[in-house]
C-alpha cells in the first residue's frame, strides 16, 4: 500500500481564496482524520470520520473551514475565505478499528499551506 | 482545562547516552499513551502504545513508563544515535474503543555524535 496520500504538497494563496485539500487514506481504514500542525499550537485534530461520517468536528476553527468525506477512499478539506492565520502544516491521518491494538494512525505527508 | 505538556525546549544528548523525554498531562484521565516520532518535513510515525494498567513498555531500545499518579509518561531511548534525533510527541487516548488522541506539542531531541 502507498500510505495516506495527500494533494498538494505545497499551497500558496492570496487571502480570500478558496483553497481545498485532498487526502487519500490506506485502503480498509475506516477512519480518517485532519490535523493541522503550527509551530505555536503544535498538532491539532480539526476533525474525524469514521465509516465517511463526520463524528466529531469540534476542532473546526470557523465556518470558513469545512470537510467532506464523499466515500471511504476521498476526504478534502476546503478553506473559503482562507486568511494569513490559516498558514500552517495539515495532515491527513487514517486508522483501523479491526486489528489495531495500538490505535495506531497512519500519517500523510501532509500539505503546507501559505496564505499571503 | 485539559493540558498535556513536553518539554518545549530541545534536548541535545551524547550519541551513547540515555535520552529521556517527559509528557504531562492535567485535567485528563487516559486509558492509553501514544508516543510518536516525527522528522522534518514528515508526518508522525508510531512508535509504542502504553495503557494505563500498564507500568512500563519496552521496544527494541525504547521503554515507556506510564504513571497514572503522577500524570505522566517518561519516554527513554537507550544508547542513542544521530540517527534518532527527531521530535517526538505523546498522544493520549480515551476509552470506549474511539480513535481519537489528543497530541502533545512534541520535543524536538538531537543526538550529538
Amino acid at each position: 500500500d502507498a500510505g495516506v496520500i495527500q494533494s498538494p504538497r505545497h499551497e500558496v494563496t492570496e487571502m480570500g481564496q478558496e483553497v481545498t485539500l485532498r487526502c487519500k487514506p490506506i485502503s480498509g481504514h475506516d477512519y480518517l482524520f485532519w490535523y493541522r500542525q503550527t509551530m505555536m499550537r503544535g498538532l491539532e485534530l480539526l476533525i474525524y470520520f469514521n465509516n465517511n461520517v463526520p463524528i466529531d468536528d469540534s476542532g473546526m476553527p470557523e465556518d470558513r473551514f469545512s470537510a467532506k468525506m464523499p466515500n471511504a477512499s476521498f476526504s478534502t478539506l476546503k478553506i473559503q475565505p482562507s486568511e494569513p492565520r490559516d498558514s500552517a502544516v495539515y495532515f491527513c491521518a487514517s486508522s483501523s478499528s479491526a486489528i489495531n491494538p495500538n490505535n495506531e494512525q497512519f500519517f500523510g505527508p501532509g500539505t503546507r499551506l501559505t496564505v499571503l | 482545562s485539559q493540558k498535556i505538556e513536553q518539554n518545549s525546549e530541545a534536548l541535545n544528548i551524547q550519541e551513547g547516552k540515555t535520552a529521556t523525554l517527559t509528557c504531562n498531562y492535567t485535567n485528563y484521565s487516559p486509558a492509553y499513551l501514544q508516543w510518536y516520532r516525527q522528522d522534518p518535513g514528515r508526518g508522525p510515525v508510531f512508535l509504542l502504545l502504553i495503557r494505563e494498567n500498564e507500568k512500563e513498555k519496552r521496544k527494541e531500545r525504547l521503554k515507556v513508563t506510564f504513571d497514572t499518579t503522577l500524570k505522566q509518561s517518561l519516554f527513554h531511548i537507550t544508547a542513542s544515535q544521530p540517527a534518532d534525533s527527531a521530535t517526538y510527541l505523546c498522544a493520549l487516548g480515551n476509552s470506549g474503543g474511539y480513535q481519537k488522541v489528543t497530541f502533545g506539542t512534541g520535543t524536538k531531541l538531537q543526538v550529538i555524535p
